[in-house]
């Protein structure tokens, strides 16, 4: 079993629509959690990043972690074609060096 | 925001030859640097992980005498792919933890390397 799971995709929305991205994880000493979104060929860039439970709001995306559950969700409003990219969760333990990513889930918003 | 730039960001190369990839961080203090490898539609797969001045940690599985890092400074790390085969083309990324916040890594637009 994989530390991070991921449903790969893709995932197709139309513009406009509020999309969720999901992760479960199975260590319980991670603590911090971020969200990556990688353009084709590109490096990933980090969009949200969160330290234990809760939820975070930048702009159009909202983090969530749940640690009861283990899951940790990715909120984009208002969907734009531009959001169009693979994003990938990641999740880090306390003090840790190592960042375990997901498989990565493809969006593709679409006019 | 923290930025990490790497170089060359494609080569091409001939089977047996080494390459060559710099890693940057431009404006913050990388104390620790990572390189990773992605094949296509796949996640990161960590190679190792370079503290300034020390030698680097490989994961399993990863020839440390293939893949030779160097991190000499506090903004500086390379890579070199050492006789490099065709099976080496892939795309790799370098990451660098440190700034304001020393918990979070940021990625290098990558670099990808084509072994003919």
């Amino acid at each position: 079993q994989k530390e991070v799971e991921q449903d790969p995709g893709p995932l197709s929305v139309p513009e406009g629509a509020i999309v969720s991205l999901n992760c479960t994880y199975s260590n319980s000493a991670f603590q911090y959690f971020m969200w990556y979104r990688q353009y084709s060929r590109k490096g990933p860039e980090l969009l949200m990043y969160t330290y234990s439970s809760g939820n975070k709001e930048d702009g159009r995306f909202t983090a969530q972690v749940d640690k009861s559950s283990k899951y940790i969700s990715l909120f984009i409003r208002d969907s734009q074609p531009s959001d169009s990219a693979t994003y990938l969760c990641a999740s880090l333990t306390g003090g840790g060096n190592k960042l375990t990513f997901g498989t990565g889930t493809q969006l593709k918003v679409e006019l | 925001g923290a930025v990490v730039s790497q170089h060359p960001s494609r080569v091409i190369c001939k089977s047996g030859t080494s390459v060559k990839i710099e890693c940057r961080s431009l404006d913050f203090q990388a104390t620790t640097m990572f390189w990773y490898r992605q094949f296509p539609k796949q996640s990161l797969m960590l190679m190792a992980t370079s503290n300034e001045g020390s030698k680097a940690t490989y994961e399993q599985g990863v020839e440390k005498d293939k893949f030779l890092i160097n991190h000499a400074s506090l903004t500086l790390s390379t890579l070199t792919v050492t006789s490099a085969h065709p099976e080496d083309s892939s795309f790799y990324i370098c990451s660098a933890r440190g700034g304001t916040d020393g918990s979070t890594q940021y990625f290098g637009p990558g670099t990808r390397l084509t072994v003919l």
